[in-house]
């Protein structure tokens, strides 16, 4: 039962453009949303993350973008840069903060210069 | 380096073996999760622990594994009797606990089964 979906494994943006990475989720109960960048060889680090009561937060280059009724959340990554290059997931709790994670399967981001 | 701490990096064993995989959390954090990672997968949550208790060990098959996280010194994931389907990354994770404070994962122990 796959709580947390990314429906798409590639994605391929040109140097400069706009990145747009999407997750579903299924699980009503889920209210905190984030979303991680991994490297080979490395762990996840951590990039963004949204709370249930609100519909987007932004930081600097990254802004995440919810929609509770569609059951849907999406990255924007803008302008993409060839060091964005790596495979991002996204990952949902039921309770704020110190509770397990329920990651997507991930969506491989290659910039192209 | 203030970050989650995972020894060893890489961890060879052959079937029937014990596997040990170690965590630091980061300074202040006393909330320590661990993740499995099988290839071309997301992470799958094994357990979660405080300080000498277990949260939430839903994701902990029943058998073989085993986890630990004493007053004092590093979390422990144990796999006992290790078997091929062993082999993945293992990432540990740590939090403050308190809410809309996110999981910082380590940089993982990939184990591989001979």
């Amino acid at each position: 039962d796959q709580q947390v979906k990314q429906n798409s494994p590639s994605l391929s943006v040109q140097e400069g453009r706009i990145s747009i990475l999407n997750c579903d989720y299924t699980n009503s109960m889920f209210d905190y949303f984030l979303w991680y960048k991994k490297y080979p060889a490395e762990g996840p680090t951590f990039l963004i993350s949204i709370s249930s009561i609100k519909d987007k937060n932004e930081d600097g280059r990254f802004t995440v973008f919810l929609n509770k009724s569609a059951k849907h959340l999406s990255l924007h990554i803008v302008p993409s840069q060839p060091g964005d290059s790596a495979v991002y997931f996204c990952a949902a709790s039921e309770r704020q903060g110190a509770q397990k994670l329920v990651f997507g399967q991930g969506t491989r981001l290659t910039i192209n210069p | 380096n203030a970050g989650v701490m995972q020894n060893p990096r890489h961890l060879v064993r052959r079937r029937g073996q014990e596997a040990r995989l170690r965590c630091s959390p980061m300074k202040g954090h006393s909330h320590v999760y661990w993740y499995r990672q099988l290839p071309e997968e997301g992470l799958k949550f094994m357990v979660y622990l405080q300080k000498e208790n277990i949260i939430d060990e839903s994701g902990m098959p029943k058998e073989r594994f085993s986890a630990e996280f004493p007053k004092e010194g590093p979390s422990i994931l144990r796999i006992q009797q290790v078997v091929r389907g062993d082999s993945a990354a293992y990432f540990c994770a740590s939090s403050e606990g308190y809410s809309n404070q996110p999981q910082h994962f380590g940089d993982g122990t990939r184990l591989s089964i001979l």
